[in-house]
């Protein structure tokens, strides 16, 4: 099983400033990752897949980077509506596994 | 518009079995994999089983396997989960998902998810 190991696991900013949460696979995952968002009582939401390719309807300021077993999401500009939990995901090979979950609180 | 309804929770013993479905609509069902991922009250996401487009390949994560089976229907355009001896563990909000192409790819629909609580 690939372990997904997220860091921090709380991070705590301001709205307008920069977030960059870490994702490590415990073994490379080529660019099979994908990075969730999720709103307290809501389902998670898809904001990026293949490491870096943004979602359909997903804003600009989500970007994701990395290959192998390094990955970042970075959330620029932070706004009101993208503190919530973060997770990433790999769909490598099975079992697909997630993350702990970065929480992004202000 | 793509909506994933669950349905099927609720108090289950332990030892006991429930059956999850989802009730899907807005695309072509049967072209895409669907998954089943649960999230225990206050933790993270658990992936707990996937099926392709014609339910002839499944897969399960160890803590559900010979436990679980997932099914589909293409004709109802549902998905199915059937849960037997059921564990305290297994109490999750469980969440149905489409994946967002046939091949290797993440979820990119997700429904409200139905809850299940285990217990006596």
């Amino acid at each position: 099983e690939i372990v997904m190991t997220q860091s921090p696991d709380t991070l705590s900013v301001s709205p307008g400033e920069r977030a960059t949460l870490s994702c490590r696979a415990s073994q490379s995952v080529s660019s099979t990752l994908a990075w969730y968002q999720q709103i307290p009582g809501q389902a998670p939401r898809l904001l990026i897949y293949g490491a870096s390719i943004r979602a359909t309807g997903i804003p600009a300021r989500f970007s994701g980077s990395g290959s192998g077993t390094e990955f970042t999401l970075t959330i620029n500009i932070l706004q009101s509506e993208d503190f919530a939990v973060y997770y990433c995901q790999q769909y490598y090979n099975w079992p697909l596994t997630f993350g702990g979950g970065t929480k992004v609180e202000i | 518009e793509v909506q994933l309804l669950e349905s099927g929770g609720g108090l289950g013993q332990p030892g006991g079995s429930l059956r999850l479905s989802c009730a899907a609509s807005g695309f072509s069902f049967r072209s895409y994999a669907m998954g089943w991922v649960r999230q225990a009250p206050g933790k993270g996401l658990e992936w707990v089983s996937g099926i392709s487009e014609s339910g002839g390949n499944t897969y399960y994560a160890d803590s559900v396997k010979g436990r679980f089976t997932i099914s589909r229907d293409n004709s109802k355009n549902t998905l199915y989960l059937q849960m037997t001896s059921l564990r305290a563990e297994d109490t999750a909000l469980y969440f149905c998902a489409k994946r967002l192409q046939p091949a290797a790819a993440p979820f990119d629909y997700w429904g409200q998810g139905t809850l299940v609580t285990v217990s006596s």
